[in-house]
């Protein structure tokens, strides 16, 4: 049972234009999530997080949207620079079975062209 | 600022056998925890150490096994090697344990043959 999906497996997007990633979620004792971006040959690199209690965290080019509601984040990047053509993984925590072990989805792909 | 170190990168191994990988913290965390990344999947939960005690385990069978060590670092032990043990192995680290803004190794590349 997949508690943390990323439906796209790809995305490509034009230099100077909007990223936007989405995951969704199902269990609703979540409470605080996470953006990690991997690049080939790398390990997970921490972008960006945002807790329950918010619907929006900034940080210079990425913004994380929480929409409890729907249990669904995204992730906007702007403007997307070729630097940012990695695989992003959304990760969530908490509730009982999931306090201290970070839930992944399978990532998404994205490919910014020059 | 040393970052979290893994060892070794690479690895092959035969059925049947043992493994044990090796992670050494960022500078100034206490707490260590394992994933293991199938192709094409996220990263799974394997368990983590905290004040060198398991503090929380996922879906793994006992086969695999961990240790911290007094100076944070740890350790991961697979026994039994099977086929679908060929992963990538990624050791986060963070601080006071809990699932907050885990730093990863880059990872050891396990294939089993």
């Amino acid at each position: 049972d997949q508690q943390v999906k990323q439906n796209s497996p790809s995305l490509s997007v034009q230099e100077g234009r909007i990223s936007i990633l989405n995951c969704d979620y199902t269990n609703s004792m979540f409470d605080y999530f996470l953006w990690y971006k991997k690049y080939p040959a790398e390990g997970p690199t921490f972008l960006i997080s945002i807790s329950s209690i918010k619907d929006k965290n900034e940080d210079g080019r990425f913004t994380v949207f929480l929409n409890k509601s729907a249990k669904h984040l995204s992730l906007h990047i702007v403007p997307s620079q070729p630097g940012d053509s990695a695989v992003y993984f959304c990760a969530a925590s908490g509730g009982m079975d999931s306090s201290y072990k970070l839930i992944f989805g399978s990532g998404t792909r994205l490919l910014v062209r020059p | 600022d040393a970052g979290v170190t893994q060892s070794p990168t690479h690895l092959i191994k035969t059925r049947g056998q043992q493994v044990t990988l090796r992670c050494s913290p960022k500078s100034g965390h206490d707490t260590v925890s394992w994933y293991q990344q199938a192709l094409g999947q996220g990263p799974q939960f394997i368990f983590q150490y905290y004040e060198e005690e398991e503090r929380q385990r996922g879906n793994f069978p006992d086969r695999f096994s961990g240790h911290q060590f007094p100076n944070y670092s740890s350790e991961l032990n697979v026994n039994a090697l099977l086929l679908g043990d060929s992963a990538l192995y990624l050791c986060a680290s963070s601080r006071g344990g809990g699932a907050d803004e885990q730093y990863f190794g880059p990872g050891t590349r396990l294939t089993v043959t």
